[in-house]
């Protein structure tokens, strides 16, 4: 696609409840990103893919979060059991080469969570 | 410490003149450094780029990296209202399984 592409935009979750978010890399990006920005901070490192590979999940702050890529496109942040300090909006960013450090990421419009 | 360190402001700087953002990281090996611009509800978009010592020129924009310091800035010459934004920075190691680090970001209003 022309973009990166995230859905939901917006999702209202109760705690407890579970939430999948979406992402749409830009089409044959390699590396994608997962970030998470609370308001008013700077993004959060969360999980690194390159193709199918989660070569780093250390950002991830519980394990009731988990992220996939299976086919190495599209890929799902779950969050289980959302707690209110889940609120945030999730950032997703893909680069086009394997070597993060000499490509610039692009960012989707991102997926505001609100837990209540 | 937090591994990239930004001011967050407001910096508030008149319509005209040169604005000038600064950035400390911790980690000595990184090797790539990006600024990035995010306007109040949107997503973050790149500005610029630098990955070797010295000054990087793109028209009104200029990056400065100086790794023995530590130290990352980015001025903004004859500053517009436009400019008005949250200037996030953002530090890499280079190898193929880094994570990319950002600051908390600088807020910078440019006033008329």
């Amino acid at each position: 696609g022309a973009g990166v592409s995230q859905s939901p935009r917006y999702k209202v979750a109760k705690r407890g409840q579970d939430v999948a978010l979406r992402c749409d890399p830009i089409s044959g990006h390699v590396s994608l990103f997962w970030y998470q920005q609370a308001l008013g901070q700077g993004p959060e490192f969360l999980t690194y893919f390159q193709n199918e590979a989660q070569l780093d999940k250390s950002g991830l702050p519980s394990d009731r979060f988990f992220a996939e890529r299976p086919e190495g496109s599209v890929s799902t942040l779950k969050i289980q059991r959302t707690q209110q300090e889940d609120s945030a909006v999730y950032l997703c960013a893909s680069s086009r080469d394997r070597n993060s450090g000499a490509n610039v990421l692009t960012f989707g419009a991102g997926s505001r969570l609100t837990v209540l | 410490q937090k591994e990239v360190e930004q001011n967050s402001g407001p910096l508030s700087v008149p319509e005209g003149a040169i604005a000038s953002l600064n950035c400390t990281y911790s980690d000595r090996v990184s090797q790539s450094f990006f600024w990035y611009r995010q306007y109040s509800g949107k997503s973050p978009e790149l500005i610029m780029s630098i990955y070797s010592n010295g000054d990087k020129e793109d028209g009104r924009f200029t990056a400065q990296l100086n790794k023995a310091s530590q130290y990352v800035s980015l001025l903004i010459r004859d500053s517009q209202p436009s400019d008005s934004a949250t200037y996030l920075c953002a530090v890499n190691r280079g190898s193929s399984a880094s994570k990319i680090i950002f600051g908390s970001g600088t807020r910078l209003s440019i006033r008329p």
